[in-house]
């Protein structure tokens, strides 16, 4: 079956760093994405991998490994901004994708 | 900046209705999508769009909805007779050549009573 999974809540401290997992069962795998979400918002595109290895943006960067269907998103020196819910999202064939229920992220002072 | 817009930004309906949502895409983008994000729940694929056709489309997007690029800038999403459960937040994206990266709109909050 199609299936991706990530915690559901994480709370971290201002300036900290975090680590969101995702696990991933998909039919096929095109790429795998990250969105940031704040409440009532729409998603913003973050980051994407389709090859294994560690893809970095500034303060966040992200891992997959396609072999054990896993992949994290790194937040380095976390802002009180940064508080959203951040999804993870599979492509399993071009131009359909998947999203995890998304994990809220809370940055405490 | 190019964004990505969407109209209107609430639509209220009742059961049976059909409504119609629209997006403009990034206007050299030549991907385009449709989700839908029910309150508390997580963002749904409706449908991809390329070239003037339906490129992949989700076991929600049923005969209820259709997608249209009535012309070169808008995308339309239609639901011909709406349902309760189709109330959500309606997102459009598009991308470019690349695919790898969807700009959302700000969405469409579809309420049915």
């Amino acid at each position: 079956g199609q299936n991706i999974d990530q915690p559901t809540e994480m709370t971290a401290t201002e300036g900290a760093i975090v680590q969101i997992n995702c696990t991933y069962q998909t039919s096929g795998f095109n790429g795998l994405f990250w969105y940031q979400q704040h409440a009532g918002e729409a998603p913003t595109f973050l980051s994407y991998n389709v090859l294994d290895g560690l893809e970095e943006k500034g303060r966040f960067s992200s891992f997959l490994s396609r072999s054990k269907g896993y992949s994290y998103l790194l937040l380095k020196e976390l802002q009180m901004k940064d508080s959203a819910s951040y999804l993870c999202a599979v492509s399993h064939s071009w131009g359909k994708f998947q999203f995890g229920a998304g994990t809220q992220v809370v940055v405490t002072p | 900046e190019p964004e990505v817009t969407q109209t209107p930004s609430h639509q209220v309906t009742q059961m049976g209705q059909e409504v119609i949502l629209r997006c403009v895409p990034i206007s050299n983008h030549l991907y385009f999508y449709w989700y839908r994000q029910i309150l508390g729940q997580k963002v749904e694929f409706l449908v991809s769009f390329y070239n003037n056709e339906i490129s992949e489309k989700s076991e929600i997007f049923d005969d209820q909805f259709s997608v249209e690029r009535p012309d070169g800038s808008n995308f339309t999403l239609k639901i011909r007779s709406t349902k309760l459960e189709d109330s959500a937040m309606y997102f459009c994206a598009s991308s470019d050549q690349g695919r790898e990266t969807q700009y959302f709109g700000p969405g469409t909050r579809l309420l049915v009573l």
